[in-house]
C-alpha cells in the first residue's frame, strides 16, 4: 500500500529555531506538493515540484522559508528562523499529471 | 481569483438521516474538481475527481455531482463512521507549466450521531 510519509509527525521548538520537515513521495510520482493547515486559512499550497523542479512557491514566505527536492525519494521544508505564526500542520502530497493528490500524515510544528 | 466556497462549515445529522454538502466555485477555467475526507490528526484522503458538467460519482454512500457552477456531495443513510471533515478543491486549467495545483475549500464539519 504506497503512502507519502512524512517526519516528524509532531515537532516543537521555541522562536528563532531552525525546523526542517522531511517527505518521502509514492514512489512514481513525479510532482510533489507541500500544504500548511490552520484553523483560520484552511489549506495553503506553499510550494510544488514536478520532476524536483520548483514550479511555483509562490505561497511560500520567501524570507524564513525554503524548500527543496535533493533527490526523487526526499522532499524538504525548512523554516529559519521559526516564529510562533509559523504554528500549523505541514503536509506534504505527491501525485502524476493524471492522478489526484495523495497526501501524508502531517507534521504538526509548535512554535513558543 | 479562483474561488472555492463550501456550505454549510458544519453540519450534524442523525443516523440514517440523509444530506447534501455544497462546494460552489468560481473559476476561469476549471479542469477538475476533487473531494477529499478528512479525519482528525490525518491528512485529506481522495474521494472523487469531477471532470465535467453532468458527471456523478459514487462509492459506498456517498454520490458527488458537478454543474458548471457547483458540486455536491449527498450522504445516503449516514453512518457514525461518515463523521468527518469534507473538502472540496478545484484545479484550474493552465495553458503553460505546470496545472496540477489545488485550490481549496474550508470544508465542511459532518458529525452523524446514533
Amino acid at each position: 500500500d504506497a503512502r507519502v510519509t512524512q517526519t516528524p509527525r509532531h515537532k516543537v521548538t521555541e522562536m528563532g529555531q531552525e525546523v526542517t520537515m522531511r517527505c518521502q513521495p509514492i514512489l512514481g510520482h513525479n510532482t510533489v506538493f507541500w500544504y500548511r493547515q490552520t484553523m483560520m486559512q484552511g489549506l495553503e499550497l506553499l510550494a510544488y515540484f514536478r520532476n524536483r523542479a520548483p514550479l511555483d512557491d509562490s505561497g511560500m514566505p520567501k524570507d524564513r522559508f525554503s524548500a527543496e527536492m535533493p533527490d526523487a525519494t526526499l522532499a524538504t521544508l525548512k523554516i529559519q528562523p521559526s516564529e510562533p505564526r509559523d504554528s500549523a500542520v505541514y503536509f506534504c502530497a505527491s501525485g502524476l499529471a493524471t492522478t489526484p493528490q495523495y497526501f501524508g500524515p502531517g507534521t504538526r510544528l509548535t512554535v513558543t | 481569483e479562483d474561488q472555492v466556497t463550501q456550505s454549510p462549515e458544519a453540519l450534524r445529522l442523525q443516523e440514517g438521516e440523509s444530506s447534501s454538502l455544497n462546494c460552489s466555485y468560481t473559476v476561469s477555467g476549471l479542469r477538475g474538481l476533487f473531494w477529499y475526507r478528512q479525519d482528525p490528526g490525518k491528512g485529506p484522503e481522495f474521494l472523487f475527481t469531477l471532470y465535467s458538467a453532468g458527471e456523478e460519482k459514487e462509492k459506498e454512500r456517498l454520490k458527488a455531482t458537478l454543474t458548471k457552477k457547483e458540486s455536491f456531495l449527498h450522504i445516503t443513510a449516514p453512518k457514525p463512521e461518515d463523521s468527518a471533515t469534507y473538502l472540496c478543491a478545484v484545479q484550474v486549467v493552465v495553458l503553460t507549466g505546470g496545472g496540477n495545483k489545488l485550490t481549496f475549500g474550508t470544508g465542511t464539519q459532518l458529525k452523524v450521531e446514533l
